[in-house]
């Protein structure tokens, strides 16, 4: 699976949109882009995932450039229980080894 | 909720004493995972299974052993704990389906196991 490249860390204020970005320049055709959150001491949470077109669910959106080379989860109206560790992950179908890299911590200000 | 239950939650040991995890599931799904968490660090991949007798090493399996005789159960097993493994663990469970056109692989986890080796 290509790997991802994302902050270490990120700030948002309360009800702002909060645009978290993940690069993944070697990413093949057949992979997909997925994100997880987790939020303190909790497991992972599933959030969204996309392989070429943006994609929305009631959590989020995902937009994925052109090149499919990087993505952006937005947030719309970020709230404090937003706060959480963001992964993004690239994942070939039928290779169920998933693996996180060590994520974005997004801090949501009041 | 998806239907996924770690036992124990909380678990003290001693040294050089083996400790068995399990993970539970009533959704009968494919693949099941272990993950390891610590301080400062983001999950690491244990072992993983995708199917009854099927499973395969992850990042860190150095020390850990696991086996899946059914499908609702992944055990997760330390030979003999070091202090090196006190750790959160996870368990995840996941299934291939598609819908809309792609194909989707989302895992669900359990609430984790806090394992002390003192």
């Amino acid at each position: 699976d290509a790997k991802t490249t994302q902050p270490t860390s990120m700030d948002c204020a309360e009800g702002r949109a909060a645009n978290l970005p993940c690069n993944h320049s070697t990413i093949s055709g057949n992979e997909y882009v997925y994100w997880y959150r987790q939020i303190h001491s909790q497991g992972p949470q599933y959030i969204i995932h996309g392989l070429k077109n943006n994609e929305t669910n009631e959590m989020a959106s995902l937009i994925i450039t052109e090149d499919r080379k990087s993505s952006t989860l937005i947030l719309p109206h970020a709230t404090l229980r937003d706060t959480a560790v963001y992964y993004c992950i690239v994942k070939l179908r039928g290779n169920e080894k998933l693996t996180f890299g060590t994520g974005t911590r997004l801090t949501i200000i009041p | 909720d998806a239907g996924i239950t770690q036992s124990p939650r909380h678990k003290v040991t001693e040294t050089g004493t083996p400790v068995t995890l399990r993970c539970h599931q009533t959704e009968n799904h494919r693949y099941m995972y272990w993950y390891r968490q610590d301080p400062g660090h983001g999950l690491r991949l244990i072992h993983y299974s995708y199917g009854v007798k099927d499973t395969d090493k992850g990042e860190v399996s150095d020390g850990y052993s696991v086996s899946r005789s059914k499908t609702e159960d992944f055990l997760l097993t330390l030979e003999s704990a070091t202090s090196s493994q006190t750790s959160v663990y996870f368990c995840a469970i996941s299934e291939s389906t598609r819908g809309r056109g792609r194909w989707n692989t989302e895992a669900f986890f359990g609430q984790g196991t806090r394992l002390t080796v003192v």
